[in-house]
């Protein structure tokens, strides 16, 4: 999974799977959490948000998971998708204004 | 309904030289942030705006200066470029809305910006 200051992680999966992208985060005052996709050339984009009074959220095929004893976040996307493919950040937010992202995860689909 | 735009996309600037990059969006966004990405350090704030004429520092404002001076706009000017300040950057804006908990940041295409 990612983490600041690691090397970009990657991902290989086959079309039609499931991903589970990682990531953990240091601060634990931090209260708020999002997932961004990020295509090559592209700006970020959101993809799902998650408060720290929540352990789980579900949107359109992925789902994030929060685990605060261990200060760890996980992405689900079910039944990958070649336009998956992308750079997936996470970021999380402790002061309302300011975010900070982790390194990224490198996901290819394998068609 | 643009979005948030970012003007130039290429730059290439010499050290020593300044220059304004420009971000506008047209959501009436309250919230409004620049980034920097370097290969393998993810994005880091630079600076943020939470409405017209309040500007904060981020992570990494040093070599940078921005301003507010309409909800639309949010340029970032590089006083003196440096090599170090070469990477892509992001301008991003969101909505901040009283009871709201949803923080959707919308991100600009990005400006390139080499300095030799």
């Amino acid at each position: 999974g990612e983490s600041v200051g690691l090397h970009l992680p990657t991902l290989s999966v086959q079309e039609g799977d499931n991903s589970i992208i990682n990531c953990a985060y240091s601060n634990s005052a931090s209260d708020y959490f999002i997932w961004y996709k990020q295509e090559s050339g592209k700006g970020p984009q959101f993809i799902i948000d998650i408060r720290s009074n929540m352990d789980k959220r579900q949107g359109q095929r992925v789902t994030v998971l929060l685990n605060k004893t261990v200060k760890h976040l996980s992405l689900q996307i079910a039944a990958t998708q070649p336009g998956d493919s992308a750079v997936y950040f996470c970021a999380e937010n402790s002061a309302g204004n300011q975010f900070y992202f982790g390194t990224g995860t490198s996901l290819t689909v394998i068609p | 309904n643009a979005g948030v735009t970012q003007t130039p996309k290429f730059q290439v600037l010499k050290t020593g030289q300044s220059m304004t990059l420009q971000c506008a969006q047209d959501m009436n966004h309250e919230y409004m942030s620049w980034y920097r990405q370097d290969p393998g350090m993810g994005l880091r704030l630079i600076h943020y705006s939470v409405g017209a004429g309040i500007t904060d520092q981020g992570e990494v404002p040093n070599g940078y200066n921005v301003s507010r001076s309409t909800t639309e706009d949010f340029p970032l000017r590089l006083l003196s470029a440096a090599p170090s300040q070469t990477s892509v950057y992001f301008c991003a804006s969101s909505y901040v809305g009283a009871g709201e908990w949803s923080y959707e940041q919308y991100f600009g295409p990005g400006t390139r910006l080499t300095v030799t």
